[in-house]
């Protein structure tokens, strides 16, 4: 079993819609969770740590649900330029190493 | 200003050779890191140092051979480059320090076309 598991999608959305996405992680000693973005043919970017409480960013909104071991991503009036791929990452506690997610790819048409 | 950077950005070469590629980051970070993205787009660890010191050495051929010549650079060398090694390979580095988290940040990665 993969330490992090994602719906590759693709999900399709048009503007302005709300699009949410799951990713469940293996390993209960994990601590830090991230989401990170990816455009076509470039880096991974950071896009938001979750944290206990859930945090939200502008249109985004994570989620942490430790006792089902998933996180969540909820994006909000859905743009253009939200197209990616979505990537779920995930740290142990004292762990160089982080454990990342195939990625769910999110395409926003007009 | 850049954070993270590599060189080259693009590498075509011959089966059978030997390439380098830089990484250098001005974040201050003590950690730094190799990672393979293949066509399958899956992100893999190779290799991470912390402070010169080789910390995460994942089953890679030992055709690949990192080197930390101090905290702010972290190159790879490939001997013998295969077919297989056709892949994106990104350099990260991050500051990992008692009680914080791992927040990596990625340099723009360097695409190795073996042919």
């Amino acid at each position: 079993r993969k330490e992090v598991e994602q719906d590759p999608g693709p999900f399709n959305v048009p503007e302005g819609a709300t699009v949410a996405f799951n990713c469940t992680y293996s390993n209960s000693a994990s601590q830090s969770f991230f989401w990170y973005r990816q455009d076509c043919r470039k880096e991974p970017k950071l896009l938001m740590s979750v944290y206990s409480s859930g945090n939200e960013d502008g249109r985004f909104t994570a989620q942490l649900n430790r006792a089902s071991q998933y996180i969540s991503l909820l994006i909000r009036d859905s743009k253009l330029s939200d197209s990616a791929t979505y990537l779920c990452v995930v740290n142990r506690a004292n762990d160089y190493k982080l454990s990342f997610g195939a990625g769910t790819t999110v395409t926003v048409r007009a | 200003d850049t954070a993270v950077s590599q060189t080259p950005k693009y590498l075509v070469t011959q089966m059978g050779n030997d390439k380098s590629i830089k990484c250098e980051q001005n974040l201050g970070h003590d950690t730094m890191y190799w990672y393979k993205q293949d066509s399958k787009k899956f992100l893999k660890i190779m290799f991470s140092y912390n402070n010169k010191e080789l910390i995460i050495n994942e089953t890679v051929p030992n055709r690949f051979s990192p080197k930390s010549p101090d905290k702010a650079h972290l190159n790879l060398h490939i001997n013998s480059l295969e077919l297989g090694d056709s892949a994106v390979y990104f350099c990260a580095s991050s500051q990992v320090s008692s009680g914080s988290r791992n927040t990596q940040y990625f340099g723009p990665g360097t695409r190795l076309t073996v042919l």
